[in-house]
């Protein structure tokens, strides 16, 4: 199957700084990227739809300048956290979409990224 | 707009019982139903899907589901559940365009000797 990695796996930061999650589509074309985010024992919410070549497009509630989505290539997408807060804590996951593979239906997901914010 | 309740937020079994995690979806439009398994730290993996056909859906690890458009549900089941099944299951609903997916709160399954 279609494989979807994210590095880094976890990481820890002071509060202030930023931080970059990359999600790569290993083995197709990610036409479409979507940014999840989950609290503990919550479900995922979406934050972004992210189309290669173009302006991400953002849920109701999500700050765009706080989540920087950037989607350059058809197999990678980024999501820098700007100026992180402790609140900003969370599970990051991604997912893909292969539009010739398995078609449109299937969203194929990373392992997610652990955010510490101290 | 489209929701999903997954109304048992843990479900605790013994090994090799059958199990069924409920789940229900509302909606306007035709929609396309999914179930997900998560492990602890880890993204999820799809178990099966619908949309189209058959009503009864088979998947992966012995899972299945079943579309019931009338009471609008999708319930996963499993006639005889492992320890290695203990995880969270998220039931999720996409509509024709396949836009995005909306989840539900998520089951945690919790398999015990």
């Amino acid at each position: 199957g279609a494989v979807v990695s994210q590095h880094p796996s976890r990481v820890i930061c002071k509060s202030g700084t930023s931080v970059k999650i990359e999600c790569r589509s290993l083995d197709f074309q990610a036409t479409t990227m979507f940014w999840y985010r989950q609290f503990p024992k919550q479900s995922l919410m979406l934050m972004a739809t992210s189309n290669e070549g173009s302006k991400a497009t953002y849920e109701q509630g999500v700050e765009k300048d706080k989540f920087l989505i950037n989607h350059a290539s058809l197999t990678l997408s980024t999501l820098t956290v700007t100026s992180a807060h402790p609140e900003d804590s969370s599970f990051y996951i991604c997912s893909a979409r292969d539009l010739w593979g398995q078609g449109m239906t299937e969203q194929f997901f990373g392992p997610g990224t652990r955010l510490t914010v101290l | 707009a489209q929701s999903v309740t997954q109304l048992d937020s843990q479900v605790p079994v013994f090994e090799e019982a059958p199990v069924e995690l409920r789940c229900n979806y509302s909606s306007s439009v035709s929609v396309y139903l999914f179930w997900y398994v998560q492990y602890p730290n880890q993204g999820l993996q799809l178990l099966l899907k619908y949309l189209s056909g058959s009503t009864l859906v088979k998947g992966i690890n012995g899972f299945e589901a079943e579309f019931n458009k009338s009471q609008t549900s999708f319930h996963l089941r499993k006639p005889s559940v492992h320890i290695s099944d203990t995880a969270e299951y998220f039931c999720a609903v996409s509509d024709e365009g396949f836009q995005k997916l909306v989840f539900g709160t998520g089951t945690r399954l919790l398999v015990s000797p």
